[in-house]
């Protein structure tokens, strides 16, 4: 099974600043790598697929980069909305397997 | 507008069973293949479950495996986990979601199944 990552576990950023929250693999992925964004109460939402391709309707300032094992979720501009957690998945292997998270809070 | 809609999930007792369904609607759901992830109160998502376009093929996770069963029906648009000999740390939101060149989207909103005497 490969273990997915990632860093930091919470993050605390200012409204209008940038973002970086980072995703490793316990063996090589490739570019099988999705980000999704999770707000309290709500399911999942798929955000980055192909380690770098935004999903339809995800605004321009999430942007997602890396291959092989190190992959990097970055927002540019930090807005209200975009403070929920993040998490990671491969789907290169089965089983699939998600990252344990990364809270984004307000500082 | 894709759409899925989960339901089935309740209250059951250790060693009980219970079926999960998942409604789809504004896609073309026997093209898809499909997953279930589950989220324990307050814990991060685990993949379940996927079933193949016509359903023939399945995968499961180890955690799982001999205990649930996915299935779907075609004619109705539906996804199904059927959990058998449930255990105490089955108890989560179970969400479907479609794949979508190998990603899980969209996802459902989840159904709740407590698992606790």
């Amino acid at each position: 099974e490969i273990v997915m990552t990632q860093s930091p576990a919470t993050l605390s950023v200012s409204p209008g600043e940038r973002a970086t929250l980072s995703c490793r693999a316990s063996q090589s992925v490739s570019t099988n790598l999705a980000w999704y964004q999770q707000k309290p109460g709500q399911a999942p939402r798929l955000l980055i697929y192909g380690a770098s391709t935004r999903a339809t309707g995800i605004p321009a300032r999430f942007s997602g980069s890396g291959s092989g094992t190190e992959f990097t979720l970055t927002i540019s501009s930090l807005q209200s909305e975009d403070f929920a957690v993040y998490y990671c998945q491969q789907y290169s292997n089965w089983p699939y397997t998600f990252g344990q998270g990364t809270k984004l809070e307000i500082k | 507008e894709v759409q899925l809609v989960e339901s089935g999930g309740g209250l059951v007792q250790p060693g009980g069973s219970l079926r999960l369904s998942c409604a789809a609607s504004g896609f073309t759901f026997s093209r898809d293949w499909m997953h279930w992830v589950r989220q324990a109160p307050g814990k991060g998502l685990v993949w379940v479950s996927r079933i193949n376009s016509d359903g023939s093929s399945t995968t499961y996770a180890d955690s799982v495996k001999g205990r649930f069963t996915i299935s779907r029906d075609n004619a109705q648009n539906t996804l199904y986990l059927q959990m058998n000999s449930l255990r105490a740390e089955d108890t989560a939101v179970y969400y479907c979601a479609r794949d979508f060149l190998a990603a899980l989207d969209p996802w459902g909103q989840g159904t709740l199944v407590t698992v606790s005497s």
